[in-house]
């Protein structure tokens, strides 16, 4: 059994660019949530995929989109980056979508836009 | 909207000594509510969820409805113990995250 992985680990993008985030879900697992932990912050809900669809959104705008493939990995990207969108992003999967079920995180990946 | 606050951004206490971590969340509806924790090094992950009623490491944590927290406790805290632990409420189908307490038990 695989843990959840991502990539890149690190990038540098600047201003106005867009970015493409990675993310492989464990093994078995048919969902996928997105979170953006600024520094010295909680992780803060993007928004979840379940069989390739999305489940659920937090508060962020229209510019954070994602998708989610049959084998049930997944991508974030965003289009017209902040300075404000340098965080670390994690990805964290999970079997079903109600909230009570476990979600295994995966090492994250560290954005920085200059 | 709803929020996760952690009043403590950093908690000392000696090993072998009481622990408690608080949370306090605002939702009007049945929440589900967990405590993740992120040791050094490593990824974050599930230490407890309320539903399951479990204890963890001999880590344990009450819902209070009335008082709308979530705290999370030990009895004798270990070094073993120093990590950075959320609170973390599920509604409908959106994740809300606390900011995070440190916690270092010093021996």
């Amino acid at each position: 059994e695989t843990g959840v992985t991502q990539s890149p680990t690190h990038l540098i993008k600047t201003r106005g660019q867009q970015v493409t985030l990675r993310c492989s879900s464990q093994s078995g697992h048919n969902t996928v949530s997105w979170y953006q932990q600024a520094l010295g912050q909680g992780p803060q809900f993007i928004f979840q995929y379940y069989r390739e669809e999305e489940n659920g959104r937090g508060n962020f705008p229209p510019r954070f989109s994602g998708l989610q493939f049959p084998n049930y990995s997944s991508e974030l990207n965003v289009n017209a980056l902040e300075l404000d969108d340098s965080a670390l992003y994690l990805c964290a999967s999970s079997l079903g979508q109600r909230g009570y079920n476990e979600q295994f995180f995966g090492p994250g990946t560290r954005l920085t836009v200059l | 909207a709803q929020r996760v606050t952690q009043p403590e951004k950093l908690l000392s206490v000696f090993k072998g000594a009481p622990v408690e971590l608080k949370c306090n969340y605002s939702y009007s509806g049945s929440p589900e509510l967990f405590w993740y924790v992120q040791y050094s090094r490593q990824r974050l992950q599930l230490l407890l969820r309320h539903i399951s009623r479990e204890s963890i490491k001999g880590f344990t944590a009450d819902l209070n409805k009335g008082e709308t927290s979530f705290h999370l406790k030990k009895p004798f805290a270990q070094e073993e113990d120093s990590a950075m632990y959320y609170c973390a409420l599920f509604y409908g189908q959106n994740f809300v995250f606390g900011p995070g307490t440190r916690l270092s038990v010093l021996p």
